[in-house]
């Protein structure tokens, strides 16, 4: 089956400063990826996804990249505020499942 | 209907009872997942449900647990005499028909279970 192996696993920013975020995958057939962030005590919630015939996509301070090749894709947060202080957690699937990456614990600091 | 409901939002139970989970999707999505979920991990494919149709069963829901989706709207998840390892937070998602089948899902805020 799919293994998503994340990294970081925490992440320590200034305000304003950017956060990437980088995921590896092992599944060639996977061909959609999420990064979902959780609050403590909330839901996941999609922030952003990609499919692999897209190699960026990018949603104001969010960015993703994919790498089919090499089977990575990225998380890119820019400007980060205090409120982007959450888990981030990337996905894999190669069709109704996802699989997750062990999750990433942002801090912005004021 | 505003998203994935799910009850109970915390379960304490002791060990070798059997608990019973509920999940409401939203009510347009006929497909339905079940997650589980560890302290530091990401969420764990548990199964699937393509209206009350279960398609597929981890090898993570050991004969303890059963899952039903009777008439393709809610579901429930059952685990039976629980263990202290069976302490998780249990996500269901829900996604509409059409489209790509890996496409927006909609998590639920999860029941959290802690077996004493």
């Amino acid at each position: 089956g799919e293994n998503v192996e994340q990294h970081p696993s925490t992440l320590s920013v200034q305000e304003g400063d950017s956060a990437v975020i980088k995921c590896t995958y092992s599944d060639s057939a996977s061909n959609y990826f999420p990064w979902y962030k959780q609050e403590l005590g909330k839901r996941p919630q999609l922030i952003i996804d990609i499919r692999s015939n897209v190699g960026e996509k990018k949603d104001q301070r969010i960015a993703v990249t994919l790498n089919k090749t090499a089977k990575h894709f990225s998380l890119h947060i820019t400007e980060t505020q205090p409120e982007d202080s959450a888990v981030y957690f990337c996905a894999a699937s190669p069709g109704y499942k996802l699989s997750f990456g062990a999750g990433t614990t942002v801090t912005v600091r004021a | 209907d505003t998203g994935v409901s799910q009850n109970p939002r915390h379960k304490i139970t002791k060990r070798g009872q059997n608990v019973t989970f509920r999940c409401d999707p939203i009510s347009e999505h006929n497909r339905l997942y079940w997650y589980r979920q560890t302290l530091g991990q990401g969420p764990e494919f548990l199964t699937y449900f393509q209206n009350e149709a279960q398609l597929e069963k981890s090898r993570l829901l050991s004969d303890r647990f059963s899952a039903e989706r009777p008439k393709g709207s809610f579901s429930t998840l059952e685990i039976q005499r629980t263990e202290q390892g069976d302490s998780a937070m249990y996500l269901c998602a829900s996604r509409p028909a059409g489209g790509e089948s890996n496409y927006g899902y909609t998590f639920g805020s999860g029941t959290r279970l802690t077996v004493v």
